[in-house]
């Protein structure tokens, strides 16, 4: 099992549609929780982070983190052509301070 | 502020030969990181330092990596030799250690071993 699981995709939305990306970990022990966005041949960009079970909104992006399940969500509105990139989630397992991160999901947004 | 800074942002050698890597952090920050990126191994951390102390290097591949950082705004990822298979991006990526990690990655650089 993988440390940190993600679908590879592609997601295919429409625009301004809600895209939905999920995240599942395996070390129940993990503290924080990330999403970058990576846009073909350049970093990975940090998007958000959450800490704490529930939902965390920033502009037109949501964060959703269950412990109990073991897994993190990223939820896009209004999904625009210039989402269409590659999300990874990373998680902040315990007693390891850097990030290991899941393989990614790549997004795509159709005008 | 100017962000992670790398160099160089391309570099294609040969086989056997010696590559060094270059990082930047940002200012301030007391936490790097050195991550490869393949399409077959994904996001990868190979060494990471926190004022400026290797803590975990247990991501490094084998003898011929090695990592130092001397001083709080340098850092480099040597390569010697190189091979064909260590052919990926490499990111440096920095961050506050007070901020539970939040890492900010510089442009990575390509690196191609013929």
């Amino acid at each position: 099992q993988k440390e940190v699981e993600q679908n590879s995709g592609p997601l295919s939305v429409p625009e301004g549609a809600i895209a939905s990306l999920n995240c599942t970990y395996s070390d129940r022990g993990s503290q924080s929780f990330f999403w970058y966005r990576q846009y073909s041949g350049k970093s990975p960009e940090l998007i958000m982070f959450i800490y704490s079970n529930g939902d965390k909104e920033d502009g037109r992006f949501t964060a959703q983190l269950n412990k109990a399940s073991q897994y993190v969500s990223l939820l896009i509105r209004d999904s625009q052509p210039s989402d269409s990139a590659t999300y990874l989630c990373a998680v902040n397992r315990a007693g390891r301070r850097a990030l290991t991160f899941g393989s990614g999901t790549r997004l795509q947004v159709q005008p | 502020d100017a962000g992670v800074i790398q160099s160089p942002r391309h570099e294609v050698t040969e086989m056997g030969q010696e590559v060094t890597l270059r990082c930047k952090p940002i200012s301030g920050h007391n936490s790097l990181f050195w991550y490869r990126q393949t399409m077959m191994r994904g996001l990868e951390l190979l060494i990471y330092f926190n004022n400026n102390v290797p803590i975990d290097d247990s991501g490094m591949p084998e003898d011929r990596f090695s990592a130092k950082m001397p001083n709080a705004s340098f850092s480099t990822l040597k390569i010697q030799p190189s091979e064909p298979r260590d052919s990926a991006v490499y990111f440096c990526a920095s961050g506050l250690q007070a901020t539970q990690e939040t890492q900010y990655f510089g442009p990575g650089t390509r690196l191609l071993v013929l």
